[in-house]
């Protein structure tokens, strides 16, 4: 098992700006979840993808948007970037939810 | 909508104790509920998942159990250490909902 790593740990970028998130996926893991922390708060979902289409999402604007690839890899995409976007962003993946997911060390971003 | 609430927030013990920590959740339709721990800054490590015909689950120095009636479970940790010291996390599987549902955590600290 190769686990589920996030790339970049770390990013800065001016409120107005668009980023994008990577996330690779436990190998075999077809679903994979995306989340938000806030400093001192639990993760909040922001979407989830299975088979590269979404299957569900969490009270986030348009402005966040998603891919999941064949290869298991994903990409959080986030436009317009906001002061609030500010957070711990986590990916999860699952082969099936009924087993639990599996975290990534996440993308602290920053918004300035 | 399935709330999870997590007491304490924070909690303080000398090394060595016996301690739990408490998650309650709104809706008893769940699939599992999973057990994390996260160090400052850093992703989430699962610690127990327990299916919702489980009662409880044992890893180590770890038991957790589900009460899924009351819409309970608790995480207790015997004979703390200084390393146990980390924010706790639970996280509740819905059914139908496609999403973890997550608390804000207890952040726990073991004094040497």
């Amino acid at each position: 098992e190769t686990g589920v790593t996030q790339s970049p740990t770390h990013l800065i970028k001016t409120r107005g700006q668009q980023v994008t998130l990577r996330c690779s996926s436990q190998s075999g893991h077809n679903t994979v979840s995306w989340y938000q922390q806030a400093l001192g708060q639990g993760p909040q979902f922001i979407f989830q993808y299975y088979r590269e289409e979404e299957n569900g999402r969490g009270n986030f604007p348009p402005r966040f948007s998603g891919l999941q690839f064949p290869n298991y890899s994903s990409e959080l995409n986030v436009n317009a970037l906001e002061l609030d976007d500010s957070a711990l962003y986590l990916c999860a993946s699952s082969w099936d939810s009924l087993y639990g997911y599996t975290f990534g060390s996440g993308t602290r971003l920053t918004v300035v | 909508k399935q709330e999870v609430t997590q007491i304490p927030a924070a909690l303080s013990v000398p090394e060595g104790e016996n301690l739990v920590l408490n998650c309650s959740f709104t809706d008893s339709a769940i699939y599992n509920l999973q057990w994390f721990r996260q160090d400052p800054g850093k992703g989430l490590t699962s610690l127990l998942l327990i299916q919702s015909s489980q009662r409880e689950q044992t890893s180590g120095r770890l038991n957790a159990s589900l009460d899924k009636s009351s819409g309970r479970s608790t995480l207790y940790i015997a004979a703390s250490q200084p390393g146990d010291s980390a924010t706790y996390l639970c996280a509740v599987n819905s059914q139908g909902a496609q999403k973890l549902v997550f608390g804000q955590g207890t952040r726990l600290t073991i004094n040497p």
